[in-house]
């Protein structure tokens, strides 16, 4: 079993539509939890730490669920720049255990 | 202030060739983590150096290698290549290594 799994997508919305997605991660003891956003061919940039009370960043809102090991990205108000790859990333030991990523694309 | 600087950010070598990939941290990181991404998956967890000492190891062979020196710039060894190791490889640095990690531009390696 991978250790964060993710709906690859893609997620096709237009400008100004609402998305959301989410991961699950299988180890329990994981520490701390993160999205990344890597766009075509270079490298992950954070987008957000993800606490358990929730927390938000503008448009954008995560969410983590420590019982279902469960973590959610919500985009409002979707931007043309807001077209990447989204990365479910879980720190566990030091080390950063990344999903494969969700392609979101958002179209004129 | 710069962010994590790699070097080279291409490379072409042959198969059993060695190579050796370097990266600078985030001035006052002590912590510096190397990952291998392949396409169309996430980045895989090969190393961490904290203080000069390997933290963390992934699930990778021995034909790969990492040190990290005083002024917390690490490199990246890798010998006997094969084409499978042909990817990008990110160094990302941190505080400590339990936080936030700020990724370098990758050094993308084509091995033929």
């Amino acid at each position: 079993r991978k250790e964060v799994e993710q709906d690859p997508g893609p997620f096709n919305v237009p400008e100004g539509a609402t998305v959301a997605f989410n991961c699950t991660y299988s180890n329990s003891a994981s520490q701390s939890f993160f999205w990344y956003r890597q766009d075509c061919r270079k490298e992950p940039k954070l987008l957000m730490s993800v606490y358990s009370s929730g927390n938000e960043d503008g448009r954008f809102t995560a969410q983590l669920n420590r019982a279902s090991q469960y973590i959610s990205l919500l985009i409002r108000d979707s931007k043309l720049s807001d077209s990447a790859t989204y990365l479910c990333v879980v720190n566990h030991d030091y080390k950063l255990s990344f999903g494969a990523g969700t392609t979101v694309t958002v179209r004129a | 202030d710069a962010g994590v600087t790699q070097s080279p950010t291409h490379l072409i070598k042959t198969r059993g060739q060695h190579v050796t990939l370097r990266c600078s941290p985030i001035s006052g990181h002590k912590s510096v983590s190397w990952y291998q991404q392949v396409l169309g998956q996430g980045p895989q967890f090969i190393f961490q150096y904290y203080e000069k000492e390997e933290r963390g190891r992934g699930n990778f062979p021995d034909r790969f290698s990492a040190r990290q020196f005083p002024n917390y710039s690490s490199e990246l060894n890798v010998n006997a290549l094969l084409l499978g190791d042909s990817a990008l490889y990110l160094c990302a640095s941190s505080l400590v290594g339990r936080e936030e990690a700020f990724f370098g531009q990758g050094t993308r390696l084509t091995v033929v």
